[in-house]
């Protein structure tokens, strides 16, 4: 089973951040957080991943608790291009069990 | 880099027909491969693993009789469709990356569409 909820939709402004939660509770120590999108019809894209520390790269931050039992990913100035469906994932073992995720919608 | 191509893109069959996709791994060598199915307005289903040179692990509910799965070089795997019916009509999308475990990151193809008549 996918260990993570996330809200199902979000909107976001054009040029705004997007900041989108994700509840992993019940992730163990050693789990990695990643996180995909998928844009219509097209394989997943990756976009970052963590274990404790806040990370960040060239397409996103990525910022978890400390209690690691959430942690959010925020997109610094959304594009219309950033609108498709995100998911948060924890690596269970190297497998991917993938979650609804959140659609985010980037409006002009 | 880490770039993954899957062919062909789409395809359509009569039923009963097999059907196979490649999974390549362009620029790096996969010791692990995955294949995910995707049924319109749902999430990525993990299908089964399948690691070079030895036999997939399927995932519980997926037949294994009917997805063939064949992993016989770094870069290469295979999904071979046995008689296919319409249910099996999906967006099949395979991913792979360098090393197993939670550090490894998995790249994913652009995906395959199956249409079976």
């Amino acid at each position: 089973d996918a260990k993570t909820t996330q809200p199902p939709s979000m909107d976001c402004a054009e040029g705004r951040a997007a900041n989108l939660p994700c509840n992993h509770s019940t992730i163990s120590g050693n789990e990695y957080v990643y996180w995909y999108r998928q844009i219509h019809s097209q394989g997943p894209q990756y976009i970052i991943h963590g274990l404790k520390n806040n990370e960040t790269n060239e397409m996103a931050s990525l910022i978890i608790t400390e209690d690691r039992k959430s942690s959010t990913l925020i997109l610094p100035h959304a594009t219309l291009r950033d609108t498709a469906v995100y998911y948060c994932i924890v690596n269970q073992g190297g497998k991917l069990i993938f979650g609804q995720g959140t659609e985010l919608s980037v409006k002009p | 880099g880490a770039v993954v191509s899957q062919h062909p893109s789409w395809v359509i069959c009569k039923s009963g027909t097999s059907v196979k996709i490649e999974c390549r791994s362009l620029d790096f060598q996969a010791t692990t491969m995955f294949w995910y199915r995707q049924f319109p307005k749902q999430s990525l289903m993990l299908m089964a693993t399948s690691n070079e040179g030895s036999k997939a692990t399927y995932e519980q509910g997926v037949e294994k009789d009917k997805f063939l799965i064949n992993h016989a070089s770094l870069t290469l795997s295979t999904l071979t469709v046995t008689s296919a019916h319409p249910e099996d009509s999906s967006f099949y999308i395979c991913s792979a990356m360098t090393s197993g475990g939670a550090l490894s990151t998995q790249y994913f193809g652009p995906g395959t569409r199956l249409t079976v008549l």
